[in-house]
């Protein structure tokens, strides 16, 4: 029972030519999260969406954009991908509710990404 | 200085033995604690919470320290399957719904 999808699993692009990853899940959760992993590093986040509230990090390149037209799907845009993009992009989600104390995340299969 | 501390390994060990290693967290404030399980070329999947009071989950045992800021993984008569990185993961506040991964201890079980 696949929960948190990513597609597609590989995208190869070209130096400048925008991609679009998509993620969608089934457990309802009301936040989701792309991350960035390149080997041997930790993942990297790029920002959430809380809800409909889109939350980007500091550090985070205006060359990625993010879009979520629903509770169950979000979107990774890269406008200009550079060979310094090449990863594993990581899309995961986890329910947050007032009162919560555990923050678990659940991960998508990810999609790796070449830039030639 | 980094959020979450791991030594990265990796940590060479025959089938059946027991192996240990630590993470270190810079905030005193996180209040949650996570092990994930990464295999190869795989996505980050959740192995156990760590609770203030340790807990344990079949061959694994994890243990939190709060007053030195680390946490532990304990891994009893390993398995050639056990074989993945371990991530070390906290949440940064209180109440802080975002974690901060560490980049992982890796652990290889040889026949």
């Amino acid at each position: 029972d696949a929960m948190v999808i990513q597609n597609p699993r590989y995208q190869v692009t070209q130096f400048g030519k925008p991609v679009t990853l998509s993620c969608s899940q089934t457990l309802n959760h009301n936040v989701m999260y792309w991350y960035q992993q390149k080997s041997s590093q930790a993942p990297k986040l790029l920002f959430h969406y809380y809800d409909k509230d889109f939350n980007n990090e500091a550090d985070t390149p205006d060359n990625f954009q993010s879009r979520r037209p629903n509770t169950s799907f979000c979107f990774l845009d890269i406008r200009s991908p550079g060979l310094g993009d090449a990863a594993m992009y990581l899309c995961a989600t986890s329910r947050e509710a007032l009162g919560q104390t555990s923050y678990e995340q659940y991960f998508g299969p990810g999609t790796r990404l070449t830039v030639t | 200085r980094k959020e979450v501390e791991q030594d990265p390994g990796p940590f060479n060990v025959p089938e059946g033995a027991t192996v240990a290693f630590n993470c270190t967290y810079s905030n005193s404030a996180s209040q949650s604690f996570f092990w994930y399980r990464q295999d190869c070329r795989k996505e980050p999947k959740l192995l156990m919470s760590v609770y203030s009071s340790g807990n344990e989950d079949g061959r694994f045992t994890a243990q939190l320290n709060r007053a030195s800021q680390y946490i532990s993984l304990l891994i009893r008569d390993s398995k050639l399957s056990d074989s993945a990185t371990y991530l070390c993961v906290v949440n940064g506040f209180r109440n802080d719904y975002k974690l901060s991964f560490g980049a992982g201890t890796t652990v290889t079980v040889r026949a």
